[in-house]
């Protein structure tokens, strides 16, 4: 049962284009998003989180949206570079106390960005 | 500061053999947490601690285990290697502030034949 799911395996855009990457969740609990990048032989990283009380947060190139009707978040990068080619993963988690911060990830999309 | 650190980078085992995978961490993080990421698959979280003496299992424990006898070190153990555990495993540490994020290392590569 997949409670988080990216169904975009890849992405390939062109360097100073926007790209946004999708992911859905079917678990209502889930009440924080996180984006993780990740580099070869390296482990996830920390990009961008949003609570589940706002539906965008912004740092700098990166803006996460979140839309909880439709149980969708997505990530926007503007403008892509190609150092940002990596593995991204969407990543949720419960509410309060019981949840213990562990997360639920989705399978990764892979992003590509062309000089 | 190091973070969370994994040894060793890469491992091959023969089916049976067993094998600890350390984690060690110097940012006074009580939370910790062993996830393996296969092929094409998100992390899937295997044990976790909430703090030294306390462990609980994940969504993937079988076939593993996990002691928390000081703050710093998480190691997982597998007994008895399979080739359902080919994987790359990950640790994590967080503080216990709300929502703070995992902080990871960057991985032991598990091959078990």
């Amino acid at each position: 049962d997949q409670q988080v799911k990216q169904n975009s395996p890849s992405l390939s855009v062109q360097e100073g284009r926007i790209s946004i990457l999708n992911c859905d969740y079917t678990n209502s609990m889930f009440d924080y998003f996180l984006w993780y990048k990740k580099y070869p032989a390296e482990g996830p990283t920390f990009l961008i989180s949003i609570s589940s009380i706002k539906d965008k947060n912004e740092d700098g190139r990166f803006t996460v949206f979140l839309n909880k009707s439709a149980k969708h978040l997505s990530l926007h990068i503007v403008p892509s570079q190609p150092g940002d080619s990596a593995v991204y993963f969407c990543a949720a988690t419960g509410a309060g106390g019981t949840s213990y911060g562990k997360l639920t990830f989705g399978q990764g999309t892979i992003l590509t960005v062309h000089p | 500061n190091a973070g969370v650190t994994q040894t060793p980078k890469f491992r091959i085992l023969k089916i049976g053999q067993s094998m600890t995978l350390q984690c060690t961490q110097d940012m006074n993080h009580n939370y910790m947490y062993w996830y393996r990421q296969d092929p094409g698959m998100g992390l899937k979280l295997i044990y976790y601690s909430v703090g030294a003496g306390i462990t609980d299992k994940g969504e993937v424990p079988n076939g593993y285990n996990v002691s928390r006898s000081t703050t710093e070190d998480f190691p997982l153990r597998l007994e008895l290697a399979a080739p359902s555990q080919t994987s790359v495993y990950f640790c994590a540490s967080r503080t216990g502030g709300h929502n703070s994020p995992l902080h990871f290392g960057n991985g032991t590569r598990l091959t078990v034949t």
